[in-house]
């Protein structure tokens, strides 16, 4: 079973809206978390980390950590076409690289 | 600043040929670097990590070899390709043991037929 899950597997959004997503984990083990951004045909990118309970903001892009729960979530504001992309959670037990893993991703299109 | 390099992008090859898929890492000495295999618009499977030169660990059992002959290379190989090595290879690095967001090449792009 995949250790990190996403939800949606895909949404749409209309230029300017907000763009909404979750991941949540099976392992209590894991407690530090990343979102990627993946465009077609290109590798992933590293949006933010988040380590700590609450709220991280980054530009346009909120994300949101509750460990007690293993659930995180990644918030678009004023979403633009350019951010029509595969989001990938990531969670790791240490800050490490080599125990990540990654969700199942979300593709969100952002209609103009 | 860092720059890294996949090569080749794309290859059509047949099964049971040899493959060898290549990275390099400019700007940055003594990285971690890996090796990640995705499906088409699948998820991101780990294949292999390394630390050092000449020191690589298997993640997952894919009739796949990877090596590290330099501190800025890193090459995935195998002797037989299988219609299920067909993806999108990626190699990455990230700093050693600090932070550890990984950096992602543009990925090699691989049909097995």
């Amino acid at each position: 079973q995949q250790k990190v899950q996403q939800s949606p597997e895909s949404l749409s959004v209309p230029e300017g809206g907000m763009a909404s997503f979750n991941c949540t984990s099976s392992d209590r083990n894991f407690q530090y978390f990343w979102w990627y951004r993946q465009h077609s045909g290109e590798g992933p990118k590293a949006l933010m980390s988040i380590f700590s309970d609450g709220d991280k903001k980054e530009g346009r892009f909120t994300a949101h950590l509750n460990k007690a729960s293993l659930h995180v979530s990644l918030h678009i504001r004023d979403s633009q076409p350019s951010d029509s992309a595969l989001y990938f959670c990531a969670a790791s037990s240490y800050q490490g690289g080599r125990a990540l893993i990654f969700g199942t991703g979300t593709t969100v299109s952002v209609s103009p | 600043a860092q720059t890294i390099h996949q090569w080749p992008v794309a290859e059509i090859k047949a099964v049971g040929s040899p493959l060898s898929l290549g990275c390099t890492i400019k700007g940055k000495s003594s990285p971690n670097l890996y090796w990640y295999w995705q499906a088409t618009g699948g998820t991101l499977q780990q294949l292999f990590y390394s630390i050092t030169v000449g020191q690589v660990e298997s993640v997952v059992q894919l009739n796949l070899s990877a090596s590290r002959p330099k501190d800025d290379q890193f090459i995935l190989s195998t002797e037989k390709l299988l219609l299920s090595h067909s993806g999108f290879y990626l190699c990455a690095w990230s700093l050693r043991d600090s932070g550890n967001t990984l950096y992602f090449g543009e990925g090699s792009r691989l049909i097995v037929v």
